[in-house]
């Protein structure tokens, strides 16, 4: 079964600094990654995917993330972020089960805070 | 246009109450998904409809009862919950389910409480 890694559950920040969230999974044949964002009391909203071809994926708000196969990970940045950008990060993966179905396994998620 | 819509955004329910959570997509999907999320944890699968049939059941409590009408709807039928099933529930939708490339769109959640 995949699994993904959240090191960081909570990760503050200064207001137009530059910030890395960082994930990381296991390794399978084939790999498709993804980050979700979920501000407060409302729902994810995907930010970026990497299904194949270029390893470095430009998402909304600002943000990109690099997929690394060799260090199997898919850290996101963001050059200078906002406070608006205060929100849960989740990392996910999908996973092709035994029946066929694909379904998306998440990591635990990371916690921005951005302070003035 | 990538909206799941949900209803209500707020519901509250005593143990005993019978209520129903409403999920729509007119974006053409086929596979719809109902997930549970606790505070400060990722949400977790519950079940999963492709073409309107029932594909996965994460082995849920029956009094939690979903229910696939057409492919533009999902419901979630709630019966005798208990207090621990207070959660924000949030549903998805994809294209397809298989060969792992879709792309899970959320709805913003339906926040329940149950006294």
């Amino acid at each position: 079964a995949q699994s993904v890694t959240q090191l960081d559950s909570q990760v503050p920040v200064f207001e137009e600094a530059p910030v890395e969230l960082r994930c990381n999974y296991s390794s399978s044949v084939s790999v498709y990654l993804f980050w979700y964002v979920q501000y407060p009391n409302q729902g994810l909203q995907l930010l970026l995917k990497y299904l194949s071809g270029s390893t470095l994926v430009k998402g909304i708000n600002g943000f990109e993330a690099e997929f690394n196969k060799s260090q199997t990970s898919f850290h996101l940045r963001k050059p200078s972020v906002h406070i608006s950008d205060t929100a849960e990060y989740f990392c996910a993966v999908t996973e092709v089960g035994n029946s066929g179905y694909s379904t998306l396994t998440f990591g635990k998620g990371t916690m921005l805070l951005v302070s003035p | 246009d990538t909206e799941v819509t949900q209803t209500p955004k707020h519901l509250v329910m005593g143990m005993t109450n019978k209520k129903s959570l409403k999920c729509e997509q007119h974006m053409g999907h086929r596979a719809m998904y109902w997930y549970k999320q606790k505070a400060k944890k990722p949400p977790e699968l519950m079940f999963v409809y492709s073409y309107e049939k029932l594909s996965i059941n994460e082995s849920v409590p029956s009094r939690f009862s979903p229910e696939c009408p057409n492919s533009s709807l999902l419901n979630l039928h709630l019966h005798a919950l208990q207090p621990e099933d207070s959660a924000l529930y949030l549903c998805a939708s994809s294209q397809e389910l298989a060969g792992g490339t879709d792309t899970q769109y959320f709805g913003p959640g339906t926040r329940l409480t149950v006294l």
